[in-house]
């Protein structure tokens, strides 16, 4: 039982790159999404997703795109990287089904912008 | 707008000790509680989940309580060990499939 899994751990983009976080879970979690955390800021939410086919922004969208084309996957792209999006990225899951809204969390990716 | 505030934001304790994590938030109409456990340069584990029809959770040594209308949660570890040292992080859920974390207390506990 994987729960949430994140790739990759690690990441160093240069300013103005694109590239895709990924986050997988085999519970069949209907809820996912995503999380940065900065120092003195604690956990914000990016995007969230209730279901396939369906998002939505958190608290801090901006320069981050999602998409949820399955129950099992929900990936975070970082259109134009900027310093300001150096953190480290959590994805969750969730289901009412367990009773009631328990989050699991990935292990984190931990991403540079220089 | 939902907050979540956790006091104090460190705490250094001997070995053995019990000791009381606190986390108080604004708005009293939250679907659930949830407390977890960082350890440096890790993800988030889930430690209890208390539902808002719930008034405590327990798990070993750890022990958890909401008093949802006074918007408040303790977290209490019966004798601490070194292995307990650790960032613990409060969040509550407002059931509109978000949930709200407070910036959490590090806890060392003293060998």
């Amino acid at each position: 039982n994987a729960g949430v899994t994140q790739t990759p751990k690690f990441q160093v983009l240069k300013t103005g790159q694109s590239m895709t976080l990924q986050c997988a879970q085999d519970m069949n979690h209907e809820y996912m999404s995503w999380y940065r955390q900065d120092p003195g800021m604690g956990l914000r939410l990016i995007h969230y997703s209730v279901g396939a086919g369906i998002t939505d922004q958190g608290e801090v969208p901006n320069g981050y795109n999602v998409s949820r084309s399955t129950t099992e996957d929900f990936p975070l792209r970082l259109l134009s990287a900027a310093p300001s999006q150096t953190s480290v990225y959590f994805c969750a899951s969730s289901t009412p089904a367990d009773g009631g809204f328990g989050y699991t969390f990935g292990s984190g990716t931990r991403l540079t912008v220089v | 707008k939902q907050e979540v505030t956790q006091i104090p934001a460190a705490l250094s304790v001997p070995e053995g000790e019990n000791l009381v994590l606190n986390c108080s938030f604004t708005d009293s109409a939250i679907y659930n509680l949830q407390w977890f456990r960082q350890d440096p340069g890790k993800g988030l584990t889930s430690l209890l989940l208390i539902q808002s029809s719930q008034r405590e959770q327990t798990s070993g040594r750890l022990n958890a309580s909401l008093d949802k209308s006074s918007g408040r949660s303790t977290l209490y570890i019966a004798a601490s060990q070194p292995g307990d040292s650790a960032t613990y992080l409060c969040a509550v859920s407002t059931g509109d499939d978000k949930i709200i974390f407070g910036k959490g207390t590090r806890l060392h506990i003293l060998p």
